[in-house]
């Protein structure tokens, strides 16, 4: 089955620094991924769709200057989270669309990426 | 964003019990997916339903797509130990310039106590 790898599993960093997170399908080429954002006994928040090749389209209130997304492959999509604040301590989940002959397949989710700022 | 109304938020039951849950929206969805998830990890799919009406099992579980869909359940049957942890319903809508978006339930957490 369809396969996506998300490292690191979690990270802590310091106040002011910047965390990349990266999403890879394993064994499909993802068009699309999305970026979520869960806190503790919470939902997942969708927070941009990643697409290859061109801009991320963010979800309102997220600051895409804060969040950058950048799809460069059919197989990889980076969350990077700049000058990260404890408010930013979050679990991250990416998401990668599959199709099978063009039927909507469904999403296989990451692992997710808890990030801990201190 | 828009969140699916999702009963019950949470469930303790006895090992052997059946549990039923399900999902409600205002709006039209042409996809319905039951996802769980367990502390620390991605959400994994169990069920994806396409069609309205459409019955779906996945061992001891089963989920229907609403007729109307605006809704769908899912039930597990003779419930086990590793049967806890979180599961969120969740809907898609291909119009209308979702571009592909889900939208997901608050969740139900399970326990089962053995």
């Amino acid at each position: 089955g369809a396969v996506v790898s998300q490292h690191p599993s979690w990270v802590i960093c310091k106040s002011g620094t910047s965390v990349k997170i990266e999403c890879r399908s394993l064994d499909f080429q993802a068009t699309t991924m999305f970026w979520y954002r869960q806190f503790p006994k919470q939902s997942l928040m969708l927070m941009a769709t990643s697409n290859e090749g061109s801009k991320a389209t963010y979800e309102q209130g997220v600051e895409k200057d804060k969040f950058l997304i950048n799809h460069a492959s059919l197989t990889l999509s980076t969350l990077t989270v700049t000058s990260a604040h404890p408010e930013d301590s979050s679990f991250y989940i990416c998401s990668a669309r599959t199709t099978n002959r063009g039927r909507n397949y469904g999403y296989t989710f990451g692992s997710g990426t808890r990030l801990t700022v201190v | 964003g828009q969140q699916l109304n999702q009963s019950p938020q949470s469930m303790f039951i006895q090992e052997g019990e059946d549990v039923s849950m399900n999902c409600t929206s205002s709006s039209i969805f042409n996809t319905w997916l039951w996802y769980k998830q367990e502390p620390g990890e991605g959400p994994v799919l169990l069920i994806a339903l396409y069609k309205a009406g459409e019955l779906t099992s996945n061992g001891r579980l089963t989920a229907q797509f609403g007729i109307t869909r605006k809704d769908s359940f899912l039930n597990i049957s003779a419930s086990i130990p590793s049967d806890v942890g979180i599961y969120f319903c969740a809907g898609q809508r291909l119009r209308g310039g979702s571009n592909y978006k889900l939208t997901f339930g608050k969740g139900t957490l399970l326990t089962v106590n053995p």
